[in-house]
C-alpha cells in the first residue's frame, strides 16, 4: 500500500518557467490537497478537491492552478515560477474529508 | 482570527527523559485538535486525535490533553528515544466547515 506518493521530490526552476507537481494516492480518498510548507510558518493550504471533477482555492492559491480527473489524482501546476514559491510542497488526503489527513513524503522546490 | 501557537520553538533533552510540549489555540468552534510528527524530510504523521470531550488520551510513550476550558493541549513524550527527533505539528479542525488551522510546530532533538 503506497498511500499517497509525489513526484518530483526536488526540482530547480527558473524565473518564469513552469511545472507540475504529481501526487496519487491508492486509499479511494476522496479529499485530497495541497500545502506549502516554509520555515517558521505553519503549513498553509494552496488548493483542495472533495472529489473528481470537483476543485477550490485554499489560503494561498495565486499562481497555482489544480485539476481533478480521477479520484487517484491531483496535480498541481505552477504557471510561472516566481521565488516566492520557493518551498516544500505536500500533498494530503483523507476519508471523510474531516479525517485524519494522509501526507506525501514533500516536494522540495526552488525557484532561482 | 483562528491561530494556534505551540511551545517551546524547539527543545533538546536526553534519552530517556520525558518532555512536555505545548499548544495553545484560538480557533472556534472548536472540532477536534491533532498532534502529528514530521520527521525530517517526511510528511507528517497523525499521532493523535483528541475531541472535544476528552481530556487524556494516549497512544504508547506519547500522552495527549486536552483542556477544552482554556483551549490548551499538551503532548507528554515519555522516556524518549532518538527516534523521536522530528517536528510536532498541532493541528486544530474548526466546527461548521472544513478548515483546520497548523501550528508551526516544536522542533525536538533527543541526544545521547
Amino acid at each position: 500500500n503506497a498511500g499517497v506518493t509525489q513526484t518530483p521530490k526536488f526540482q530547480v526552476l527558473k524565473t518564469g518557467q513552469s511545472m507540475t507537481l504529481q501526487c496519487a494516492q491508492d486509499m479511494n480518498h476522496e479529499y485530497m490537497s495541497w500545502y506549502r510548507q516554509d520555515p517558521g510558518m505553519g503549513l498553509r493550504l494552496i488548493h483542495y478537491s472533495v472529489g473528481a471533477g470537483i476543485t477550490d482555492q485554499g489560503e494561498v492559491p495565486n499562481g497555482y492552478n489544480v485539476s481533478r480527473s480521477t479520484t487517484e489524482d491531483f496535480p498541481l501546476r505552477l504557471l510561472s515560477a516566481a521565488p516566492s514559491q520557493t518551498s516544500v510542497y505536500f500533498c494530503a488526503s483523507s476519508y471523510p474529508a474531516t479525517g485524519e489527513l494522509f501526507f506525501g513524503e514533500g516536494s522540495r522546490l526552488t525557484v532561482l | 482570527k483562528n491561530q494556534v501557537e505551540q511551545s517551546p520553538q524547539s527543545l533538546i533533552i536526553l534519552e530517556g527523559k520525558n518532555c512536555t510540549l505545548q499548544c495553545n489555540y484560538t480557533v472556534s468552534p472548536f472540532s477536534n485538535l491533532r498532534w502529528y510528527k514530521q520527521d525530517t524530510g517526511r510528511g507528517p504523521v497523525s499521532l493523535t486525535i483528541m475531541t472535544f470531550s476528552e481530556n487524556t488520551k494516549s497512544n504508547g510513550r506519547y500522552t495527549a490533553t486536552l483542556d477544552a476550558d482554556t483551549k490548551q493541549s499538551s503532548l507528554h513524550i515519555t522516556a524518549s528515544q532518538l527516534s523521536d527527533s522530528a517536528s510536532y505539528i498541532c493541528v486544530v479542525r474548526s466546527g461548521g466547515g472544513n478548515k483546520l488551522t497548523f501550528g508551526t510546530g516544536t522542533q525536538l532533538k533527543v541526544e545521547l
